[in-house]
């Protein structure tokens, strides 16, 4: 089963807009990390945020993290078309990630 | 440097045939994961390697499916008696530490299975 469920399920956006997703989680973890996926590049680990974290960066990325509602969102600034893909938040709790369905974005040129 | 490989990247399977997937994770790498990825879904944990040793085999989906990692580098993921319905994206992932959650997990491209 899985835990995280990402919102939207899809986005559409024009090149040059942030594009912002949110991603809701049930029971307690240790981090979360977002994934991307696309047909070129398969699964690509982005960025890793701790539980006793609020938010971090890392280029284009933001990521914010409130454990009190159980839930993460993933900003992408400035997009680009090559950000096209799916986009997973995985919770870990012990060693296993969990990943929700994902949200597919498409950046338009 | 050489990421996570998998092979066959396709594979089609008649329905009663048996299938073996090959994973050759990172060198040196401690940690080893399968995943399962149906068609517009997350990964969905299969099973977790320290090692030789399979910690986890908890997502396993039936008795059919098998993994082993005999000498803790390369893995196989046996499915036995295919059905329709194990017809998916099968991942496998690898990552330095034992302590995972600490660590990223590195993905390979996957193999896609297609039983019909």
């Amino acid at each position: 089963s899985q835990q995280g469920e990402e919102d939207p399920q899809a986005l559409s956006i024009q090149e040059g807009e942030n594009a912002t997703m949110n991603c809701s989680y049930k029971t307690s973890i240790n981090n979360l990390q977002w994934y991307r996926q696309n047909s070129g590049r398969g699964l690509v680990h982005l960025i890793l945020i701790r539980s006793n974290e609020r938010e971090k960066h890392s280029g284009r990325l933001r990521v914010t993290l409130d454990t009190s509602k159980k839930s993460s969102s993933l900003l992408i600034t400035a997009s680009r078309a090559a950000d096209t893909a799916s986009y997973f938040c995985a919770t870990d709790h012990d060693y296993k990630l969990s990943f929700g369905a994902g949200t597919t974005v498409t950046v338009r040129a | 440097g050489a990421g996570v490989s998998q092979s066959p990247r396709y594979k089609v399977a008649k329905r009663g045939q048996d299938v073996a997937l090959r994973c050759d994770p990172i060198s040196g790498h401690v940690s080893l994961f399968w995943y399962q990825q149906a068609l517009g879904q997350g990964p969905e944990f299969l099973t977790y390697f320290q090692n030789e040793a399979q910690l986890d085999k908890s997502g396993l989906p039936s008795d059919r499916f098998f993994a082993e990692r005999p000498e803790g580098s390369v893995s196989t993921l046996k499915i036995q008696r295919t059905q329709q319905e194990d017809s998916a994206v099968y991942l496998c992932a690898s990552s330095p530490g034992r302590v995972v959650g600490v660590y990223e997990q590195y993905f390979g491209p996957g193999t896609r299975l297609t039983v019909t």
